[in-house]
């Protein structure tokens, strides 16, 4: 199976912060790699496909990029309603494998 | 609107079965791959099992292979979860969600989600 190792597990930050959330994977897959947002108590938010596609109606201060088997999740300037938590996850394979998640808090 | 509406949820002895159901409306389902994500109170996502648009390809994660079965009913537009031999382990909020391919699977949209407890 392919490990996703995310990290930070908890980032701390301001509104107004750039921040930035990676992910490796433990093996290539070729930018099979998406970003999801969940807020406490709703379901998952697909924010980023394949890498670095921006999900439609998702906001331009998302963005993915890919570097290897690093992944990197960066929102360029934090809004209140991005407090939240993200997970990768790699569809290259089955099982499709989830990073443990990052939570962003203030 | 995609909407997907999960359902059959609930508190079950270790070694029982549940079967959980997925209401889908607002897409044409029978075009698109859908699956099943958990997650465990207060934990992270953990995909489940995925199924084809004509049921001909699953796929299981190893710790649910030979006790849950994915399958659906495209005239009924719903999806479901056949879960056997339970464990306190799979006590999980269930998600239904779909499938979507550009340069790569995702998923989305997901639903609300059905509680499964497994507890004596």
């Amino acid at each position: 199976d392919i490990q996703m190792t995310q990290s930070p597990f908890l980032l701390s930050a301001s509104v107004g912060d750039r921040v930035t959330i990676t992910c490796r994977a433990s093996q290539s897959i070729s930018s099979r790699l998406n970003w999801y947002q969940q807020k406490p108590g709703r379901a998952p938010k697909l924010l980023i496909y394949a890498a670095s596609s921006l999900q439609s109606g998702v906001p331009s201060r998302f963005s993915g990029s890919e570097s290897g088997t690093d992944f990197t999740l960066t929102i360029s300037s934090l809004q209140p309603e991005d407090f939240a938590s993200y997970y990768c996850q790699q569809s290259y394979s089955a099982p499709w494998t989830f990073g443990q998640g990052t939570k962003v808090e203030i | 609107e995609v909407q997907l509406v999960e359902s059959g949820g609930g508190l079950v002895q270790p070694g029982g079965s549940l079967r959980l159901s997925c209401a889908a409306s607002g897409f044409s389902f029978s075009d698109y791959w859908m699956t099943w994500v958990r997650q465990a109170p207060g934990e992270g996502l953990e995909w489940v099992a995925n199924i084809k648009q004509d049921g001909s390809e699953k796929y299981f994660l190893g710790s649910v292979k030979g006790r849950f079965t994915i399958s659906r009913d495209n005239a009924k537009n719903s999806l479901y979860l056949e879960m056997n031999s339970l464990r306190v382990e799979d006590t999980a909020l269930y998600y239904c969600a779909r499938v979507g391919y550009r340069n790569g699977w995702f998923v989305d949209p997901w639903g609300q989600g059905t509680l499964v407890t497994v507890s004596s």
